[in-house]
């Protein structure tokens, strides 16, 4: 079945240091992963996007790499800010026409410390 | 850019009765809206897509009768959660396609409360 995997365990870095997310996913073919972020007591917020036959993507602060062999993104915050602490999802996502529903991992929870 | 507007962001009800949720597409048309739920600490769990002027789809182990959706229009789809019970609280989301970069648009959830 299909699996995405984010690490549960809380990341927490010093402000300025970069952070790194993974997402991996199993019995999966993308044609895209998203990003987002949520606060406590939030819905998700959209971040970024990338294609299968993109290798990197950066929007600001932020970087996102997919790598279709390892079945991995990763999800880089440099320059971090304690306003960045959040917790960050990964689903990735077949083509589709808006009417298939987002599958989340599990999110990582990032703590910025001042 | 798309909006999703998700009423009320928390409500208390007393076990037994029905809550409604609404979930309102601001700028855009939404013909498909997705509700999921999400218990403390987990992810977000699909519960059923909306379709607007159709019946919902439920995904595995949600019971449609309990969890009422409809979607009269392209803006507007609501979740009523009937008969509610202490084990019904949680977070439930309502999330929508924008119209650009294949982001979705989701609401801002609202705690539900079954004491």
């Amino acid at each position: 079945s299909q699996k995405i995997e984010q690490n549960s365990e809380a990341l927490n870095i010093q402000e300025g240091k970069t952070a790194t997310l993974t997402c991996n996913y199993t019995n999966y073919s993308p044609a895209y992963l998203q990003w987002y972020r949520q606060d406590p007591g939030r819905g998700p917020v959209f971040l970024l996007l990338i294609r299968e036959n993109e290798k990197e993507k950066r929007k600001e602060r932020l970087k996102v790499t997919f790598d279709t062999t390892l079945k991995q993104s990763l999800f880089h915050i440099t320059a971090s800010q304690p306003a960045d602490s959040a917790t960050y999802l990964c689903a990735p996502a077949t083509m589709d026409t808006g009417r298939r529903a987002l599958t989340f991992g599990s999110g990582t929870r990032l703590q910025v410390q001042p | 850019g798309a909006v999703v507007s998700q009423h009320p962001s928390w409500v208390i009800c007393k076990s037994g009765t029905s809550v409604k949720i609404e979930c309102r597409s601001l700028d855009f048309q939404a013909t498909t809206m997705f509700w999921y739920r999400q218990f403390p600490k987990q992810s977000l769990m699909l519960m059923a897509t909306s379709n607007e002027g159709s019946k919902a789809t439920y995904e595995q182990g949600v019971e449609k009768d309990k969890f009422l959706i409809n979607h009269a229009s392209l803006t507007l789809s609501t979740l009523t959660v009937t008969s509610a019970h202490p084990e019904d609280s949680s977070f439930y989301i309502c999330s929508a396609r924008g119209q650009t970069n294949y982001g979705y648009t989701f609401g801002s959830g609202t705690r539900l409360t079954v004491v």
